[in-house]
């Protein structure tokens, strides 16, 4: 079964700085994809940043960034340079190849951006 | 851009009593989710939905529970003989065929409230 763990509950960060929410997993598969996806107040689901497994380069988006180790099952997500429009849960995701398109979410972070 | 589009945004229900949650999933889009979120854990799948029936579905997703895509636009979620643990925003979600390399598009979701 796949896990997803993310053990930050709550992060902080002075706007303009920068900061990372960590995110691990567990599976057996080698292909699978992973997602940050940023839930703001307003309860919607939005996709932040996406990474293949079979890719070894970090995927990038404008200020956010991953750092993706495979062998660590590690995927954690770099905000740079963070706006106050940054303040939402964020939730990592994994998708495998062999679930369906099903997705399995991590417990959530909780960022707040301070002015 | 489309859209996956909820109906509605907020119900409230009486315990006891039956419930449909309604979405509009993207138009050329072939896999269809419900996911759900009891306020302040995580993210679950609940269901997929492929081919007019249910390709995976996990252990939330009991007998109180059925998906239907009664015409080519809607699919909906019914609860039925609701409890008040059944109280979350719940989330419908699409992908287009084949592309699991795409992250699945999400609804605004529906705050369901069971009084």
């Amino acid at each position: 079964a796949q896990t997803v763990t993310q053990s930050q509950p709550e992060m902080s960060v002075q706007e303009a700085e920068t900061v990372t929410l960590s995110c691990t997993y567990d599976t057996s598969e080698n292909n699978y994809y992973l997602f940050w996806y940023k839930q703001p107040p307003s309860r919607q689901m939005i996709l932040v940043i996406r990474q293949e497994a079979y890719k070894q380069q970090n995927a990038t988006e404008n200020r956010f960034s991953v750092n993706f180790q495979k062998a660590a099952k590690s995927f954690s997500l770099k905000i740079s340079d963070s706006q106050l429009g940054d303040t939402a849960m964020y939730f990592c995701a994994f998708m495998g190849t062999n679930t369906g398109n099903q997705f399995y979410f991590g417990t959530g972070t909780s960022l707040t951006v301070i002015p | 851009e489309p859209e996956v589009t909820q109906t509605p945004s907020h119900q409230v229900t009486q315990m006891g009593q039956e419930v449909i949650l309604r979405c509009v999933p993207i138009s050329n889009h072939l896999y269809f989710y419900w996911y759900r979120q009891i306020l302040g854990q995580k993210v679950e799948f609940l269901v997929s939905f492929y081919n007019n029936e249910i390709s995976e579905k996990s252990e939330i997703f009991d007998d109180q529970f059925s998906v239907e895509r009664p015409d080519g636009s809607n699919f909906t979620l019914k609860i039925r003989s609701t409890k008040l643990e059944d109280s979350a925003m719940y989330f419908c979600a699409s992908n287009p065929q084949g592309s699991y390399n795409q992250p699945q598009h999400f609804g605004d979701g529906t705050r369901l409230s069971i009084l």
